[in-house]
């Protein structure tokens, strides 16, 4: 089955902290992981993605690690701000065979706060 | 470059009717995918359009219907609604080019919030 689980549910950093958010899939051939950021009455927005070639992407204060043999991945948001609050999704897609679609798979959300 | 965008934004019906939501992808974009998001299930797909096709579905019932014109705006139909339909639907529009480095980015509208009273 597919699924991405991630963990925690919730998170509390302090301002200025770093916050680690986790996620662990099941399905091998998943080759694409973006991280969206979801504030309250919005859509969600793309963040920063990976391919499981790499180990690590950077894009400003966010940072992906992947572990491939693990089937891990995470996001580091470094220097946490106030505005950063907000419900970050893992996710993970893989091309369906001949079809040329993409399906993401996402985990259940972690809600941010950073506190002053 | 205009996003996504998506009517209505807030929608209240009753059991057993029928509702209809519009999406209008990034211009340029010829994929079109929903996704349904509820506090207990999260974040589900629907199904996944592109040039008129639907390519992918998810586990949801046949009342769940949609389609795409061929300005690749896509519609999504729930028939029979039930309570637990309550949900924020979300289109996402990505390039769907078979070939390329970003193919699979998925761009997100706001959302339709579906009431069921």
């Amino acid at each position: 089955q597919q699924q991405v689980k991630q963990s925690p549910q919730s998170l509390i950093v302090q301002k200025g902290g770093i916050s680690i958010i986790n996620c662990a899939y099941e399905n091998t051939a998943f080759d694409y992981f973006p991280w969206y950021q979801q504030f309250p009455g919005k859509g969600p927005a793309l963040l920063i993605a990976i391919r499981p070639d790499v180990s690590e992407k950077k894009e400003g204060r966010f940072t992906i690690s992947f572990n491939k043999s693990a089937k891990q991945f995470s996001l580091h948001i470094m220097d946490s701000q106030p505005g950063d609050s907000a419900t970050y999704f893992c996710a993970a897609s893989t091309r369906r065979s001949g079809a040329g679609s993409y399906q993401l798979t996402f985990g259940k959300g972690t809600k941010l706060s950073v506190i002053p | 470059k205009a996003g996504v965008t998506q009517t209505p934004r807030y929608l209240i019906k009753t059991r057993g009717q029928q509702v209809t939501l519009s999406c209008s992808p990034i211009s340029g974009h010829r994929s079109v995918s929903w996704y349904q998001q509820t506090p207990g299930q999260g974040l589900q797909f629907l199904f996944e359009y592109f040039s008129e096709t639907q390519r992918n579905k998810g586990n949801f019932p046949g009342r769940f219907s949609g389609r795409q014109f061929s300005n690749s705006r896509s519609e999504m139909n729930v028939s029979t609604l039930e309570l637990g339909d309550s949900a924020l639907y979300l289109c996402a529009s990505s390039p769907g080019r078979l070939a390329g480095a970003l193919q699979e980015t998925q761009y997100f509208g706001p959302g339709t919030r579906l009431l069921v009273l």
